[in-house]
């Protein structure tokens, strides 16, 4: 079964750097998701994006993050100014149409020193 | 915006028993409800979903049931085994802006005493 792929597995960074997240969604899916998971809580939506834009984006999804897909494959999530509450660990998804099931990626763990 | 409720946080039984975990949700748009199982250390992955016009759906030992009137739907797993032991998140997805967005609940860590 086709996968979403995301790297790196783990990221360390000090608080007020930048970071990128990288994922390869499913080739022939056409809906992007970040989500995030802070360590025992509930799995929590950021943005979506979907023909080159962002379609829904929630309150944590601040000034300070940004999504691109800079290339047929690629969909990164960037935080600008990291912050000790931005530790968590993120997962890329992709969906082939509109009320079809995500597939995640294996995530990030970042962690913000 | 959509709101899930999940329960039991936690649901310990011993292998062969049946488990039921149970999810609520507060927009009556929504209608596609997925169900996530995350074994330690790995991606959440589809188990089951259900669309709002069916009722039920059964899956060998998993099935899922939907209440529409009051916005409540389960999750029920028979004759549970060891490797059922992980999380489990229900979702419901609602449209905004015409994206449909999956809201999830806080999750279920489901143990399955051998």
């Amino acid at each position: 079964e086709p996968e979403v792929t995301q790297t790196p597995s783990h990221q360390v960074t000090q608080m007020g750097q930048e970071v990128i997240l990288r994922c390869v969604p499913i080739s022939n899916h056409l809906y992007f998701y970040w989500y995030r998971q802070i360590l025992g809580q509930k799995v929590e939506f950021l943005v979506s994006f979907y023909n080159n834009e962002i379609s829904e984006k929630s309150e944590i999804f601040d000034d300070q993050f940004s999504v691109e897909r800079p290339d047929g494959s690629n969909f990164t999530l960037k935080i600008r100014s990291t912050k000790l509450e931005d530790s968590a660990m993120y997962f890329c998804a992709s969906s082939e149409s509109l009320r079809e099931k995500l597939f995640f990626g294996s995530g990030t763990q970042l962690s913000v020193l | 915006g959509e709101n899930v409720e999940q329960h039991p946080s936690t649901l310990s039984v011993q292998e062969g028993d049946s488990a039921v975990i149970k999810c609520t949700y507060s927009d009556s748009a929504s209608n596609y409800f997925p169900w996530y199982k995350q074994e330690l250390g790995k991606r959440p992955q589809l188990i089951i979903d259900i669309r709002s016009n069916v009722g039920e759906k059964k899956d060998q030992r998993i099935a899922v049931t939907l209440n529409k009137t009051a916005k409540h739907f389960s999750l029920h797993i028979t004759e549970t085994q060891p490797e059922d032991s992980a999380v489990y998140f229900c979702a419901a997805s609602h449209s905004s802006g015409g994206s449909y967005i999956p809201t999830f609940g806080r999750g279920t860590s489901l143990i399955v005493h051998p």
